[in-house]
């Protein structure tokens, strides 16, 4: 398996501007998780789904902020308006029934707005 | 509601020397913990996990932990560092029963000096 696809690997754009960040889990794994780290937050939950459905996504920051998983093998983190605040990386991760797996991550999408 | 805690920033230690990376927890139940690592520019990789049994658990790269209930920690260990070693290290913990997701430490930057 290619492990947890992330892409763009980086994406510069300028506030305001629309920005879609995509994953493809795991084939198999039915929880998908996206991250936020930064230097001065870590490594923050921002929402995740099971079996496409989203579970908890009181970590997403803002109304800008929207997730989807149309089906077992995508899903997308947009943002709209961006601001220069949520230049970060991005983490898409997978895993089978958390309960005693672990998560595999994607090797994440560097943002920055401008 | 689970915590980790990870009290130091950074870890400094010569090529060769034991290493410890130190974690506590808190959490409602047994814990099931992990150990990640993330090398510059890349996702996190899990390195170990406990989820019952033996208190020492090994993992990759020639890393263990030891789990110790009644301290709450669950501190990484090597017996002999390697420069490449060099890496920023999660803790993480969940619950032992349920579905929630992972939370994780801050992070601790380990350096190997050769």
């Amino acid at each position: 398996d290619a492990g947890v696809i992330q892409s763009p690997r980086h994406e510069v754009t300028e506030m305001g501007q629309e920005v879609t960040l995509r994953c493809k889990p795991i084939s198999g794994h039915d929880y998908l998780f996206w991250y936020r780290q930064t230097m001065m937050r870590g490594l923050e939950l921002l929402i995740y789904f099971n079996n496409n459905v989203p579970i908890d996504d009181s970590g997403m920051p803002e109304d800008r902020f929207s997730a989807k998983m149309p089906n077992a093998s995508f899903s997308t983190l947009k943002i709209q308006p961006s601001e220069p605040r949520d230049s970060a990386v991005y983490f898409c991760a997978s895993s089978l029934d958390p309960e005693g797996n672990e998560q595999f991550f994607g090797p994440g999408t560097r943002l920055t707005v401008l | 509601a689970q915590s980790v805690a990870q009290p130091e920033d950074q870890v400094n230690v010569a090529e060769g020397n034991p290493l410890t990376v130190k974690c506590t927890y808190s959490v409602s139940g047994n814990p099931y913990l992990f150990w990640y690592v993330q090398y510059p520019n890349r996702g996190l990789q899990f390195l170990l996990k406990y989820i019952t049994g033996d208190n020492l658990v090994k993992g990759s790269y020639g890393f263990e932990a030891e789990f110790n209930k009644s301290q709450t920690s669950f501190h990484l260990k090597k017996p002999s560092a390697l420069v490449s070693d060099s890496a920023l290290y999660f803790c993480a913990v969940r619950p032992g029963s349920g579905n929630t997701p992972l939370v994780f430490g801050k992070g601790t930057r380990l350096s190997v000096i050769a």
